[in-house]
């Protein structure tokens, strides 16, 4: 079945540590990808996408994510967490059938730790 | 206006109440979206607006849920005989294209049914 996952509900890291937030998606085709965040009470905000071209996607607010398309994946980096980063990530995709909506996976909850 | 403005930010509602949530859009963008979102869940979609015309609502989970956007503009997901299971957030967004990026969402409808 097509679907988005995110294989982790919940991951804590240390402030000033690397971050990598994982997802998988299972469509035939590559769709467009995409990584939002949402922070409580707040609507979602787009970090970066991926439509083609360079796999190495560079967003907002330090983010950076690859697209593999071996593994159909599409991973969330930062070299070096802040306490702001603390929120809800949330992968998505738009499959690639000429129609544009979004499909969200379930969602990491990013801690930071100090 | 600058961003996408929802009504109410919060509602509570009794079991078997009508409600209806307000969605402004960008002015100018031709698209919009409502998704629902429930606790501990990815956003889920429920319909799409281009312009006026209503091209999908496959993702409305029952005939108690209606949407409109009779001038292309604002508008109005209503939900008629409100159940527990209603009880999410309710997300509007709006976009000037149609490749799924340049979504803009709004903060959202925060639905509780009692």
């Amino acid at each position: 079945a097509q679907s988005v996952t995110q294989p982790d509900i919940h991951i804590t890291v240390s402030e000033g540590a690397s971050l990598e937030l994982r997802c998988n998606y299972s469509y035939g085709a590559t769709p467009y990808l995409f990584w939002y965040v949402q922070s409580p009470g707040q609507g979602l905000q787009l970090l970066l996408k991926y439509f083609s071209g360079d796999t190495l996607v560079q967003g907002i607010k330090g983010f950076e994510a690859e697209f593999k398309r071996s593994q159909s994946s599409f991973n969330l980096r930062k070299p070096s967490v802040h306490w702001s980063d603390a929120a809800e990530y949330f992968c998505a995709v738009v499959p690639n059938t000429g129609f544009q909506k979004l499909v969200f996976g379930t969602g990491t909850r990013l801690l930071v730790s100090p | 206006g600058a961003g996408v403005s929802q009504s109410p930010r919060y509602k509570v509602a009794k079991r078997g109440q009508d409600v209806a949530l307000r969605c402004d859009p960008i002015s100018g963008h031709v698209s919009l979206f409502w998704y629902q979102q429930a606790l501990g869940q990815g956003p889920e979609f429920l319909t799409y607006f281009q312009n006026e015309a209503q091209l999908d609502k496959s993702g409305l989970p029952s005939d108690r849920f209606f949407a409109e956007r009779p001038e292309g503009s604002v508008s109005t997901l209503k939900i008629q005989r409100t159940q527990q299971e209603d009880s999410a957030v309710y997300l509007c967004a709006s976009s000037s294209t149609n490749t799924g990026d340049g979504y803009t969402f709004g903060s959202g409808t925060r639905l509780t049914v009692v």
